[in-house]
């Protein structure tokens, strides 16, 4: 699976849309890009995934960049609950297709 | 609808002692996993079952023993723990086209001593 990078912190005010970027550029045509967060040391929980077009549900939006190399989760309204450590995961989508987790971004969102 | 189940949610041994952690599903998943997160790291793949019947070892599997018991059913087995295996442990299970992405327990937070 292909690496990627993320910073290592954020802020964000509460009520202003936070904008989480990461890098993958040795991302192959197959692999799809994830997100998920850990909230404090709950289990983690899946935000959104994608492979080209750029995706959006009742949590997050994802963009991913035309050649692939790089992508951004937007919350589009953080919230104090939406601090957390956040994990981009480049992965293909299949029965023996395993997520690798770094380190992650830790937001935090503030008043 | 209880999604991903594990026992116990914590745990303390001793050097050399064995226990076996649980999991269990009910989304009628394909795949599960076993990770483990220490302080300050992202999480480790110990093992995972693609499918029921099958297992292999992930990114770290030294010390460990899976069993796939059934469909719903992961365990996670700690022959002889040690104080490095001090850690917290997530089950996840997925189906077998993610596309829901993995589902997480809430871990089991293991000490040994």
């Amino acid at each position: 699976d292909a690496k990627t990078t993320q910073p290592p912190s954020m802020d964000c005010a509460e009520g202003r849309a936070a904008n989480l970027p990461c890098n993958h550029s040795t991302i192959s045509g197959n692999e799809y890009v994830y997100w998920y967060r850990q909230i404090h040391s709950q289990g983690p929980q899946y935000i959104i995934h994608g492979l080209k077009n750029n995706e959006t549900n009742e949590m997050a939006s994802l963009i991913i960049t035309e050649d692939r190399k790089s992508s951004t989760l937007i919350l589009p309204h953080a919230t104090l609950r939406d601090t957390a450590v956040y994990y981009c995961i480049v992965s293909w989508a299949g029965t023996a297709s395993k997520l690798t987790f770094g380190t992650g971004t830790r937001l935090q969102v503030t008043l | 609808n209880a999604g991903v189940t594990q026992t116990p949610k914590f745990q303390v041994l001793k050097t050399g002692q064995s226990m076996t952690l649980q999991c269990a599903q009910d989304m009628n998943h394909n795949s599960m996993y076993w990770y483990r997160q220490d302080p300050g790291m992202g999480l480790r793949l110990i093992y995972y079952s693609a499918s029921e019947g099958t297992t292999d070892k992930g990114e770290v599997p030294n010390g460990y023993n899976v069993s796939r018991l059934n469909k719903r059913e992961f365990s996670l087995r700690l022959e002889s723990a040690a104080p490095s295996q001090t850690s917290v442990y997530f089950c996840a299970s997925s189906d077998r086209r993610r596309v829901d992405g993995y589902t997480f327990g809430s871990g089991t937070r293991l000490t040994v001593v």
